[in-house]
């Protein structure tokens, strides 16, 4: 399994201003993924990190808006730009196992935009 | 792309009663996994089952792969059960982790 932790755990921000979360794994690991959790929804894809690449973006989610960055094996950043009430939500980063395809997630930061 | 479906949506329990939660997916998959959202946000690992049958304490998970269902039983419910459960599949050939809409359960004292 994979020890994952994510900074900050929540956040209240204003519109119009910018995030930063931080996730960090206690291993190397090829892929991250961030998902988004609107409230009472499931979860939903944003992007796929790796290392040394430009993320790949889902339909629906641009860089300009999510910029990612994935300077090495263990951490990633997603930034949530440009902010609005809409994009209150909780971001989810998660990694496969390393001998399977099980996904391990960090424990969430749950964004609260006002 | 594959699409899965969770049932029921809403579940409410008295403490002590059994449950099963469906998953039913439309394409053949890698990987299926069962997780339980707490009240708090966390998603925890429940089963990692892309065919076959696993328990762990009260519960259990089934997966018939061929006919593209699975299955999770939770027997003598706790209040502490509450919350969300989700399927999450990989179809076959790809990468990308697909969730269900979650079943919402709420256990009674």
């Amino acid at each position: 399994s994979a020890v994952i932790s994510q900074k900050p755990s929540r956040d209240i921000c204003q519109r119009g201003t910018s995030l930063t979360i931080q996730c960090q794994v206690d291993s190397q690991v090829t892929m991250m993924f961030w998902y988004r959790q609107q409230p009472g929804q499931s979860l939903t894809l944003i992007a796929t990190a790796n290392q040394g690449s430009e993320a790949t973006y889902e339909s629906g989610f641009v860089i300009d808006k999510f910029p990612i960055s994935r300077p090495n094996l263990t951490f990633s950043t997603l930034t949530v730009s440009n902010m609005s009430p809409e994009d209150s939500s909780i971001y989810l980063c998660s990694v496969e196992g390393q001998t399977s395809y099980e996904q391990y997630f960090g424990p969430g930061t749950r964004l609260t935009v006002t | 792309g594959i699409q899965v479906e969770q049932s029921p949506p809403d579940l409410i329990l008295q403490e002590g009663a059994n449950s099963t939660l469906r998953c039913n997916f439309s394409d053949s998959v890698n990987n299926l996994q069962w997780f339980h959202q707490n009240p708090w946000g966390q998603l925890i690992n429940l089963f990692y089952i892309p065919s076959g049958t696993k328990q762990n304490g009260r519960l259990s998970a089934t997966t018939v792969a061929t006919e593209r269902y699975s299955l999770l039983y939770i027997s003598s419910s706790q209040t502490t059960d509450s919350g969300v459960y989700f399927c999450a599949v990989v179809e076959t050939g790809g990468f990308k982790t697909i969730f269900g809409a979650g079943t919402r359960l709420f256990v009674k004292a």
